[in-house]
């Protein structure tokens, strides 16, 4: 199967600092990718659609001046946490799209997490 | 918009015993649904991917079946092993086919 990379794979910052998570595909092209946050014992939930050469599309409730996301090339998206603070500290995965042939046919594939920790 | 709910919460079995989680979805207008599974403090691994014309789907143990109608799936895990302890998560698409919406899981724990 397509594999999805995550860099780094933790993470432990100062509070106000900013910090970077890049998102690889690394065997197909990814014109949209997913970034989602788990808390400890939650479930994934969604923070916004990257779209390769354009802005990306935030879910409800997540700040887009907060989380900078930049899909700069096919195989590349970042997601930037700004200000960083305690209340952020949590796993982010990403999730690259490989489109498929025919209708329902696109399969998500799934990086292996950032697990972020914000003193 | 999708919402996905798994029961239980949680399991705790003894090995050997055959066991069903259970996944119900509220949109089901979807290509496919997914489960998957996650170690503590781990990322996802992709177990099943049923496709919406299927009604089931087979690896090793494990079962998975989908009822797009009544808007539910299970997933048969069979023989438990203590290695199968983790978080089992189902996921359905928000619209169509992407992008995928999590259930909260069922956390497994398989006794020796």
């Amino acid at each position: 199967g397509a594999v999805v990379s995550q860099h780094p794979s933790r993470v432990i910052c100062k509070s106000g600092t900013s910090v970077k998570i890049e998102c690889r595909s690394l065997d197909f092209q990814a014109t949209t990718m997913f970034w989602y946050r788990q808390f400890p014992k939650q479930s994934l939930m969604l923070m916004a659609t990257s779209n390769e050469g354009s802005k990306a599309t935030y879910e409800q409730g997540v700040e887009k001046d907060k989380f900078l996301i930049n899909h700069a090339s096919l195989t590349l998206s970042t997601l930037t946490v700004t200000s960083a603070h305690p209340e952020d500290s949590s796993f982010y995965i990403c999730s690259a799209l490989e489109s498929g042939q025919g209708a329902g046919t696109d399969t998500q594939y799934f990086g292996p997490g950032t697990r972020l920790t914000v003193l | 918009k999708q919402e996905v709910t798994q029961i239980p919460a949680a399991l705790s079995v003894p090995e050997g015993e055959n066991l069903v989680l259970n996944c119900s979805f509220t949109d089901s207008a979807i290509y496919n649904l997914q489960w998957f599974r996650q170690d503590h403090g781990k990322g996802l691994t992709s177990l099943l991917l049923i496709q919406s014309s299927q009604r089931e789907q087979t690896s090793g143990r494990l079962n998975a079946s989908l009822d797009k109608s009544s808007g539910r799936s299970t997933l048969y895990i069979a023989a438990s092993q203590p290695g199968d302890s983790a978080t089992y998560l189902c996921a359905a698409p928000n619209s169509g086919n992407t992008p995928l919406v999590f259930g909260k899981g069922t956390r497994l724990s398989v006794i020796a």
